[in-house]
C-alpha cells in the first residue's frame, strides 16, 4: 500500500508570498492518479489539481501542481487571504484510494 | 450543477451499526464514467477514504475497515448508502459522500462532495 507523507505539516506565510508544499509517495506512482485539494475551516474538501498538473474547473491560475515519480509539489503563487486552508494530496493505486496527512498553510 | 447530500443519524451507540445515505441530484448515479464514494475526517484530522462503489454494484474498501463496512446504490433512488458495524468513540468523525472521476485519464479522483455530516459514537 503507498503512502503519501505532506511535508511540511504547517507553513507560515504572509499574504503575496509563494508556497510550495510536498507530497512524497512510498514508491513511483503513476502522476494520472495524483491529485489536490483544498479544506477550508468547517467545509468540504474542494478539488484543485488532477493527474498532478491539471487545474480543476474555476481554480485560480496562481495554483500549479508539478511532479513526477515519487515526488509531487502544489505550489500557490502569491497566496490570497482565501489561500490560507490546508491542502491534502491524494493517490490512487490498485483499487486503493489514499491521502496524505495534510498541511496546514497559515498566516504568519 | 451536481450536488451530493449525506444523510443519517448524528449520534450512535457502540457496538451498533452507523448507516449514512448520500443523495445525488443534478445527474445520474447510472452513469459508466463515475464512482461514487465515501471518505471520513475524525474532528481534527486528515481525510481516510472508506470505500468506492461503481452503480453495478461493484465496490473496493480500505482494508483497515473492510471487515465492518458495506456500501451499496440504490440507482432508482439516485441514492448510496454506507454501513459501518460495530462501531467505537474512535469512529466518530464527519463523513463525506462524494463522486469520482472514473473513465479517461486523469482519473480516479473526487471531484465533487457532499457538505458532510458529523456522526458522534457515543452512549
Amino acid at each position: 500500500e503507498i503512502v503519501l507523507t505532506q511535508s511540511p505539516g504547517t507553513l507560515s506565510l504572509s499574504p503575496g508570498e509563494r508556497a510550495s508544499l510536498s507530497c512524497r509517495a512510498s514508491q513511483s506512482v503513476s502522476s494520472t492518479f495524483l491529485a489536490w485539494y483544498q479544506q477550508k475551516p468547517g467545509q468540504a474538501p474542494r478539488l484543485l489539481i488532477y493527474g498532478a498538473s491539471s487545474r480543476a474547473t474555476g481554480i485560480p491560475d496562481r495554483f500549479s501542481g508539478s511532479g513526477s515519480g515519487a515526488d509531487f509539489t502544489l505550489t500557490i503563487d502569491r497566496l490570497e487571504p482565501e489561500d490560507f486552508a490546508v491542502y491534502y494530496c491524494q493517490h490512487y493505486g490498485t483499487s486503493l484510494w489514499t491521502f496524505g496527512q495534510g498541511t496546514k498553510v497559515e498566516i504568519k | 450543477q451536481l450536488q451530493l447530500q449525506e444523510s443519517g443519524p448524528g449520534l450512535v451507540k457502540p457496538s451498533e451499526t452507523l448507516s449514512l445515505t448520500c443523495t445525488v441530484s443534478g445527474g445520474t448515479i447510472s452513469s459508466s464514467t463515475y464512482f461514487w464514494g465515501w471518505i471520513r475526517q475524525p474532528p481534527g484530522k486528515g481525510l481516510e477514504w472508506i470505500g468506492t462503489i461503481y452503480y453495478s454494484g461493484s465496490t473496493y474498501y480500505n482494508s483497515s475497515l473492510k471487515s465492518r463496512v458495506t456500501i451499496s446504490v440504490d440507482a432508482s433512488e439516485n441514492q448510496f448508502s454506507l454501513r459501518l458495524s460495530s462501531v467505537t468513540a474512535a469512529d466518530t468523525a464527519f463523513y463525506y459522500c462524494a463522486r469520482l472521476i472514473k473513465t479517461g485519464a486523469p482519473r480516479y479522483y473526487f471531484d465533487y462532495w457532499g457538505q458532510g455530516t458529523l456522526v458522534t459514537v457515543s452512549s
